[in-house]
């Protein structure tokens, strides 16, 4: 395990309301990033970061920020979450850019 | 504008026969390919990879081809066994992008 933990693992909530996704990492990697992954599409790239209040957008990122404020730290934030934003957000950190360790997955349902 | 696609959503083959997955990418900058093996409730794990000055690279009964010609990547499992039943994801790395991106998956089920 490339000790990444994601929380919640699982979250419902109603449209409008903000929600914010943790990962933490104990590994000092300095790459971090989010995805989501839904039927048809695969993993799609949200947000990364490549440094302590470093972060850049990837394929995906309107209706969505984050912040990492420490290394082990990377939040993502859907500030008034939709029903599009329903799917499951994997967090993966890396020392490389082309080798990277997932997480466990958080399952999110927007009603 | 994908650039990498998994055009078989599904494959299903018998345990101990070979499984082969594809993958096709439009982009002959990319630098290295991926395969990722994920199995439901669980994140994506890294399988094997290759770089673009190889064409064959082997990992036990993982082997995976690359026909940069063809822009063309895939997987091959022999023998193929229960537990390989899984989703797999291949993604290619540029290093003029700096960033992995995935194909849509495909699914394996080998059957006892």
């Amino acid at each position: 395990d490339a000790g990444i933990t994601q929380s919640p693992r699982h979250k419902v909530t109603e449209t409008g309301t903000p929600v914010t996704l943790r990962c933490h990492q104990t590994e000092n990697h300095r790459y971090m990033y989010w995805y989501r992954q839904d039927p048809g599409h695969g993993l799609r790239l949200i947000h990364y970061s490549y440094g302590v209040k470093d972060t850049d957008k990837g394929e995906v990122s309107d209706g969505y920020s984050v912040s990492r404020s420490k290394t082990e730290d990377f939040l993502l934030t859907l500030e008034s979450a939709t029903s599009s934003q329903t799917s499951v957000y994997f967090c993966a950190i890396g020392d490389v850019k082309d080798t990277q360790y997932f997480g466990p997955g958080t399952r999110l349902t927007v009603l | 504008d994908q650039q990498v696609k998994q055009n078989s959503p599904s494959l299903s083959v018998q345990e101990g026969r070979i499984s082969i997955l594809n993958c096709d990418y439009t982009n002959s900058m990319f630098d290295y390919f991926l395969w990722y093996k994920k199995y439901p409730a669980e994140g994506p794990t890294f399988l094997i990879s290759i770089s673009s000055i190889k064409d064959k690279n082997e990992d036990g009964r993982f082997t995976v081809f690359l026909n940069k010609s063809a822009k063309h990547l895939s997987l091959h499992i022999v023998p193929s066994q229960p537990g390989d039943s899984a989703v797999y994801f291949c993604a290619v790395y540029g290093t003029s992008y700096g960033k992995l991106t995935f194909g849509q998956g495909t699914i394996l089920t080998v059957h006892p």
